[in-house]
C-alpha cells in the first residue's frame, strides 16, 4: 500500500506558467513533508520542505501548500523555466523512515 | 567535501552473482539510509543506520541483502545471488547531526542491471 500518492504522473507547462503537483497521505503520524527534484542520472535533491503545523512555505519560485485536515500537500512552481524540467517527488517522514510518492515528470516548454 | 558519493555508478552482473555497493556519506553525518528506486517510481526505503547501528530494515530487504556501516563512516550494501528483479538504482543518503535532522542528502546512486 502506497503511503503517499502523487499526481499527476507527468506535466507539461509553458515557460512562465505555474506548475502544480499534488500529494495525499493517510498516516497522521507523518511529521515532515519534503519535496525533491531529480535530474536524469542524479540522486534526488531537497527542494523545499514543510512541517504539518504550517499551512504554506515559500522559497523563491517554489511554494508548498499544506492542508492538514484534507491530508494533502502540493508544490507550486511559479514562473516555470525550462531548467525546472525534472522529476519531482513528494515525501513524508514518520520517525526515521521516509515514504516517497511515485514522482511527476515535469516538462517546461520554452 | 563534495557530498555523498557512491561506487560504482553502474554495475552489470549475471543472475546468481553477488554484488557489493559502497556509500561514503558527508563527513560527520551520523545517519545513513539506503533506498531502491525502480524506473518511474520514487525511492523505497531499504535500511537506516545511526552511526554504526542498523536501526531499521524494510521488509523489502530479503535475506539476500545485507548492509553494514563499520565504524559509523562508509556503508556497504551487498546483494547475494542476484535476481533480475534486483535491477534498480540503489541510492544512499545521509543526514547531519546538527541543524535539520530531517534533511537528507542523496548520492548519485548505483545503477544495477542483472542479466
Amino acid at each position: 500500500q502506497q503511503q503517499v500518492k502523487q499526481s499527476p504522473q507527468s506535466l507539461i507547462v509553458q515557460k512562465g506558467g505555474i506548475s502544480i503537483i499534488n500529494c495525499a497521505y493517510e498516516n497522521t503520524a507523518f511529521d515532515y513533508f519534503p519535496w525533491y527534484q531529480q535530474f536524469p542520472g542524479k540522486g534526488p535533491a531537497l527542494l523545499i520542505a514543510i512541517r504539518p503545523d504550517v499551512s504554506e512555505k515559500k522559497e523563491g519560485r517554489f511554494t508548498i501548500s499544506f492542508n492538514k485536515s484534507a491530508k494533502q500537500f502540493s508544490l507550486h512552481i511559479m514562473d516555470s523555466q525550462p531548467g525546472d524540467s525534472a522529476t519531482y517527488f513528494c515525501a513524508a517522514k514518520n520517525f526515521n523512515k521516509f515514504y516517497f510518492g511515485s514522482g511527476t515528470k515535469l516538462n517546461v516548454k520554452p | 567535501d563534495t557530498g555523498v558519493s557512491q561506487d560504482p555508478r553502474h554495475k552489470i552482473t549475471k543472475r546468481g552473482q553477488n554484488v557489493t555497493f559502497r556509500c561514503d556519506p558527508i563527513s560527520e553525518h551520523n545517519r545513513l539510509y539506503w533506498y531502491r528506486q525502480t524506473l518511474g517510481q520514487g525511492p523505497e526505503f531499504l535500511t537506516y543506520f545511526q552511526n554504526e547501528a542498523q536501526l531499521e530494515k524494510s521488509r523489502l530487504l530479503s535475506d539476500r541483502f545485507s548492509a553494514e556501516r563499520p565504524k559509523g563512516s562508509f556503508s556497504t550494501l551487498e546483494i547475494q545471488r542476484t535476481e533480475q528483479g534486483d535491477s534498480a538504482m540503489y541510492l544512499c543518503a545521509s543526514s547531519p547531526v546538527a541543524g535539520s535532522r530531517n534533511e537528507q542528502f542523496f548520492g548519485p546512486g548505483t545503477r544495477l542491471t542483472v542479466l
